[in-house]
C-alpha cells in the first residue's frame, strides 16, 4: 500500500534550536519526494524536491535528506525562528500519473 | 517558482447556495489541475483531477454532481460547490501541473504540481 508516515506528530522547540523531522514511505514507483511548509490557513509551499538520485538538498536553513534504499527522508531545520511554526508535510509523487501521496504532517511550534 | 492563485481566498455563504472557486496558473500553462480538500488538523485529500478540455476524474466518495469542475482553458479551472451545506465547510486547495516542455518550468520538474494558497469555505 502506498503510504507516507511522518514523525513526530508534533514538536515544540525553543527559538534558535535545531530540529529534525522524519518521513518514511512505501510509495512505488517513486518519482520524487518533497517537503512542504504549510502555515495555518494557507496552501502548502515547497521547500525541497528530491529525485531518486539526490541524497541531500538545502534551501536556506532547511536541509532535506533522502535514502532511497531505506525509503526514508528527513528535514533538518537549523537555528529555528518563530516564523518556522507551521505544519511540515512530506509528500511522495508516484511515477506514471503523478499522484501525490501525503503524509499527515508534523506540527512544529517554535517558542521564544 | 511557478505561481498558482485562487479566488476567493475565503467565502461565507448560506446553506443551499452555490459557491464557485477559481484556480489560475499565472506564469505557465496547466495541462492538469487538481482539487484538494483539507479539514482541520488533517492532510490534503484529493477530490478530483481535471485535464483541460475534458471531464474531471473524481476520487472515490466525491460526488461529481455536488462538486462541479470545469477546466476550460490551460490557465483556469473552477470548482463549484452546489447546494452547499455546513458539512462542506472546509479549506479547498488547487494545484496545477504543467508540461516538461514548458520552457518556463524547465529545470524545476516541469510536470510537477504547484499549489495555490487555498480557499476557506464556511457554510452557515
Amino acid at each position: 500500500k502506498n503510504q507516507v508516515e511522518q514523525s513526530p506528530q508534533s514538536l515544540i522547540i525553543l527559538e534558535g534550536k535545531n530540529c529534525t523531522l522524519q518521513c518514511n514511505y512505501t510509495v512505488s514507483p517513486f518519482s520524487n519526494l518533497r517537503w512542504y511548509k504549510q502555515d495555518t490557513g494557507r496552501g502548502p509551499v515547497s521547500l525541497t524536491i528530491m529525485t531518486f538520485s539526490e541524497n541531500t538538498k538545502s534551501n536556506g536553513r532547511y536541509t532535506a535528506t533522502l535514502d532511497a534504499d531505506t525509503k526514508q527522508s528527513s528535514l533538518h531545520i537549523t537555528a529555528s525562528q518563530l516564523s518556522d511554526s507551521a505544519s511540515y508535510i512530506c509528500v511522495v509523487e508516484r511515477e506514471y500519473g503523478n499522484k501525490l501521496v501525503f503524509g499527515a504532517g508534523t506540527i512544529l511550534r517554535v517558542k521564544s | 517558482g511557478a505561481v498558482v492563485s485562487q479566488h476567493p481566498s475565503w467565502v461565507i455563504c448560506k446553506s443551499g447556495t452555490s459557491v464557485k472557486i477559481e484556480c489560475r496558473s499565472l506564469d505557465f500553462q496547466a495541462t492538469t489541475m487538481f482539487w484538494y480538500r483539507q479539514f482541520p488538523k488533517q492532510s490534503l485529500m484529493l477530490m478530483a483531477t481535471s485535464n483541460e478540455g475534458s471531464k474531471a476524474t473524481y476520487e472515490q466518495g466525491v460526488e461529481k454532481d455536488k462538486f462541479l469542475i470545469n477546466h476550460a482553458s490551460l490557465t483556469l479551472s473552477t470548482l463549484t460547490v452546489t447546494s452547499a451545506h455546513p458539512e462542506d465547510s472546509s479549506f479547498y486547495i488547487c494545484s496545477a501541473r504543467g508540461s516538461r516542455s514548458d520552457s518556463k518550468l524547465s529545470g524545476r520538474l516541469g510536470d510537477t504540481q504547484y499549489f495555490g494558497p487555498g480557499t476557506r469555505l464556511t457554510v452557515l
